[in-house]
């Protein structure tokens, strides 16, 4: 079956790091995202990553590992305005299907 | 970026009607658009996939009577809830994905939909 598991919730301070953590199991894998989400409004594209390896983009870095079907989203400097919700979703064959997991809602606190 | 209109943002029905609901990809040509449905505190849930100009695809447990999707062009997809009941009040999401021709495998959302059913 198709699972993805991620934590449900998270607290961190502001200026630090913070790793949300993804672990998936699906049928077919043609890439991993990270989305994020603020309540009320449409989930926004944070990174993708199709093979092994860390994707840097600025306070926002993403690691895979398909062998151990793996995926990690670090947030580095954290400010207020990222308390969110972080949604993993795999694509699991070349028609485009996201499978999401059920999201960790960060809170940032003074 | 690829843009995703949606409308309404928001509706409100009394229990038996139906609602439409419209996604439009503004910058781009999308031959395939999801629907999602998403309850408070909990992920987006995949509905149906829809291909221009073919029958939309639905998941295990989505009532194909009951949702109606339609994409009849490029750059319109419409998803209309019939006979609408209070456990069907949900955020409504679309999403459009830009093939072929994409470099990544992405999918751009639209602001959602909220649906209360009275």
């Amino acid at each position: 079956g198709q699972n993805i598991d991620q934590p449900t919730e998270m607290t961190a301070t502001e200026g630090a790091i913070v790793q949300i953590n993804c672990t998936y199991q699906t049928s077919g894998f043609n890439g991993l995202f990270w989305y994020q989400q603020h309540a009320g409004e449409a989930p926004t594209f944070l990174s993708y990553n199709v093979l092994d390896g860390l994707e840097e983009k600025g306070r926002f870095s993403s690691f895979l590992s398909r062998s151990k079907g793996y995926s990690y989203l670090l947030l580095k400097e954290l400010q207020m305005k990222d308390s969110a919700s972080y949604l993993c979703a795999v694509s699991d064959n070349q028609g485009g299907k996201l499978i999401f997991g059920q999201g960790t809602e960060l809170s940032v606190k003074p | 970026g690829a843009v995703v209109s949606q409308h309404p943002s928001r509706v409100i029905c009394k229990s038996g009607t139906s609602v439409k609901i419209e996604c439009r990809s503004l910058d781009f040509q999308a031959t395939t658009m999801f629907w999602y449905r998403q309850f408070p505190k909990q992920s987006l849930m995949l509905m149906a996939t829809s291909n221009e100009g073919s029958k939309a695809t639905y998941e295990q447990g989505v009532e194909k009577d009951k949702f109606l999707i339609n994409h009849a062009s490029l750059t319109l997809s419409t998803l209309t809830v019939t006979s609408a009941h209070p456990e069907d009040s949900s955020f409504y999401i679309c999403s459009a994905r830009e093939v072929p021709g994409a470099v990544v495998n992405e999918q751009f959302f639209g602001p959602g939909t909220r649906l209360t059913v009275l």
